[in-house]
């Protein structure tokens, strides 16, 4: 089963910050905290990925809680080009530790005009 | 860059028949190979784990025998559904796992009439 919880849909104004977030309360030490997305019928797509410092790129934001139960992922100025199923995973970061990318839900984000 | 090159993109076949589909990891070695299933508006959902050279380990209520999984180099795992059925109707992904990061292919829709 899935480690995290995310809201099922969100939407965002076209140019606006998305922020959405992801509850991994059960998270190991030695977890990562990842991040993809999906847009329909394609495969999963990297965002970004951290353990417990913030972490930035050129997609996105990663802020994770000083407890690492929770972390929220920033699109900085959406576009309608964003629209997908984003979807946030614990795992080790190598799988030589056992990690596998367990799937949840995810959230599906609609970016509006 | 990295990518995982999955073909083919769509497959239509006849009950009964068997369907092969290969995924190349392109400018690096994926020593860890995960095939995934995802059926209409659900998540990802993991099959199978399979490393360069050993068999592949199933999760639990995926036959073995009817997804056969090969993973003979570092840069080439197939999936075979062997007498397929309407019901293996469904989208299949891999991804490709270096040490470090997952590279997911783009997927293949499978369509058993």
């Amino acid at each position: 089963d899935a480690k995290t919880t995310q809201p099922p849909s969100m939407d965002c104004a076209e140019g606006r910050a998305a922020n959405l977030p992801c509850n991994h309360s059960t998270i190991s030490g030695n977890e990562y905290v990842y991040w993809y997305r999906q847009i329909h019928s394609q495969g999963p797509q990297y965002i970004i990925h951290g353990l417990k410092n913030n972490e930035t790129n050129e997609m996105a934001s990663l802020i994770i809680t000083e407890d690492r139960k929770s972390s929220t992922l920033i699109l900085p100025h959406a576009t309608l080009r964003d629209t997908a199923v984003y979807y946030c995973i614990v795992s080790p970061l190598s799988y030589n530790q056992g990690g596998k990318l367990i799937f949840g839900q995810g959230t599906e984000l609609s970016v509006k005009p | 860059g990295a990518v995982v090159s999955q073909h083919p993109s769509w497959v239509i076949c006849k009950s009964g028949t068997s369907v092969k589909i290969e995924c190349r990891s392109l400018d690096f070695q994926a020593t860890t190979m995960f095939w995934y299933r995802q059926f209409p508006k659900q998540s990802l959902m993991l099959m199978a784990t399979s490393n360069e050279g050993s068999k592949a380990t199933y999760e639990q209520g995926v036959e073995k025998d009817k997804f056969l999984i090969n993973h003979a180099s570092l840069t080439l795992s197939t999936l075979t559904v062997t007498s397929a059925h309407p019901e293996d109707s469904s989208f299949y992904i891999c991804s490709g796992q270096s040490n470090t990061e997952a590279f997911f292919g783009q997927g293949t829709r499978l369509t058993v009439v």
